[in-house]
This record gives structure tokens, C-alpha cells and sequence, in this order.
């Protein structure tokens, strides 16, 4: 089965550019997660849809970043204008609520370079 | 990726001995605690999952602890081989309207030949 699929797995831009990741999660799954991850701040949540609606956004980090869930099997999260500092690696995850256990499944990840 | 683990606490462990990884939670209406492992340039990928109905849970290979009284939880490997060496996060969560769960820093395990 094809776990959850993220694009592109690395992105290298300027300052100023507008940066665009993209997720497809697990067929079935109702709940998709956006996370960054860092040296400094580790894994955070920045934003998690249930059943295609934004639940909680309030780890995005400012108004640059914007992210959409049009269908249940596509998500994306934006950056426009891009900056140094959103230099990391994002994942995006999704789970079944009414599962078992409370898992995610994640991604491999969108390395993300701003220069 | 690649970088996460540098500047994280180290475990160094002999191939064939036990890991004891620790995790102190934060908040203790926490009730719902997971450990994940993340090998490099991965995700980090589900071990196993405990509620706070429980103190001790068992899978293969690995044993997690949870003290609710210290908000202490830990992992236990069991005969660590190479392919455990990764991070490990424990993540927590609260039984609620819009819970989500939260991830600690992590911990790089090595284990030595």
C-alpha cells in the first residue's frame, strides 16, 4: 500500500520566492497534518485538517504561510514570500480518527533550502 | 533529515544490550502518549502507543513506561541492533475536542558493533 507521498523531496529557492508542497495521504484517512522540523524547535505542528476542514492553524507561523486541503486525497501548504528561516524539513501525516490508535503515518519529508 | 540529530542527547548502546530511552511530558492532562522513531532522511514512523489508563505496555522488542505521577515516560528496546540506531520522539496528547499531539525534542540512540 502507498504510504503518504509528498512533493517535491527537496526544494532549493531564493529569498522572495513563493514555494508550494504538496501531500497526498492515505486513501481512507480523514485527518491530514502539516509539521515542520528543525535543529532548533524540533518537530512542530503547524496546521491538521479533519475531513478536509482546517481544525487548528495555530502553529502557522505567519500570514506567509497558507495551506489548502481541496479534496480528501490532496494537501498543500505555501510560502509566499519565502524566507531563510523556513529553511527545514516539512511532513505532512495522516491518520484515521475513529482507529485505534491515536497514529500518524508520515511522509518522507520536503527538505526545504532558502537562500 | 540528516541534520535533525546533531545537536540532540546521545544513548550509546552495545549491540545485544538493552536501550532505556526517557521522556519527561509536559502537561499532565495528558493522556495519551507515543513513541515514534525516525531513521535518517525519513519520516518518523509509529513504535508503540500508551494511555494513561496503563502503566506499562509490551510489543515486540520494546516495552514503554508511563509515570504519571512524574510525567515520566520511557522506551525500553529490548537486544538493541544496528537498525534500531535513529531518533526517537515521544509525543503526547489529551483526549479532547481538537487535540494534537505534541512532540518532544528527541534522542539519537547508537548502538555500537
Amino acid at each position: 500500500d502507498a504510504g503518504v507521498i509528498q512533493s517535491p523531496r527537496h526544494e532549493v529557492t531564493e529569498m522572495g520566492q513563493e514555494v508550494t508542497l504538496r501531500c497526498k495521504p492515505i486513501s481512507g484517512h480523514n485527518s491530514l497534518f502539516w509539521y515542520r522540523q528543525t535543529m532548533m524547535r524540533g518537530l512542530e505542528l503547524l496546521i491538521y485538517f479533519n475531513n478536509n476542514v482546517p481544525i487548528d492553524d495555530s502553529g502557522m507561523p505567519e500570514d506567509r504561510f497558507s495551506a489548502k486541503m481541496p479534496n480528501a486525497s490532496f494537501s498543500t501548504l505555501k510560502i509566499q514570500p519565502s524566507e531563510p528561516r523556513d529553511s527545514a524539513v516539512y511532513f505532512c501525516a495522516s491518520s484515521l480518527t475513529t482507529g485505534r490508535t491515536g497514529e500518524l503515518f508520515f511522509g518522507e519529508g520536503s527538505r526545504l533550502t532558502v537562500l | 533529515g540528516e541534520s535533525v540529530g546533531l545537536h540532540l542527547p546521545t544513548l550509546s548502546v552495545q549491540e545485544g544490550d538493552n536501550s532505556i530511552i526517557n521522556c519527561a511530558y509536559s502537561n499532565s492532562a495528558s493522556d495519551y502518549f507515543i513513541w515514534y522513531k525516525q531513521e535518517s532522511g525519513k519520516g518518523p514512523q509509529f513504535i508503540i502507543d500508551i494511555r494513561s489508563n496503563m502503566d506499562k505496555r509490551q510489543g515486540q522488542r520494546v516495552t514503554v513506561l508511563l509515570n504519571k505521577t512524574v510525567k515520566h515516560l520511557s522506551l525500553q528496546i529490548a537486544a538493541t541492533q544496528p537498525g534500531d540506531s535513529a531518533v526517537y520522539f515521544c509525543a503526547e496528547s489529551f483526549t479532547g475536542a481538537n487535540s494534537k499531539l505534541t512532540f518532544g525534542k528527541g534522542i539519537t540512540l547508537s548502538v555500537r558493533p
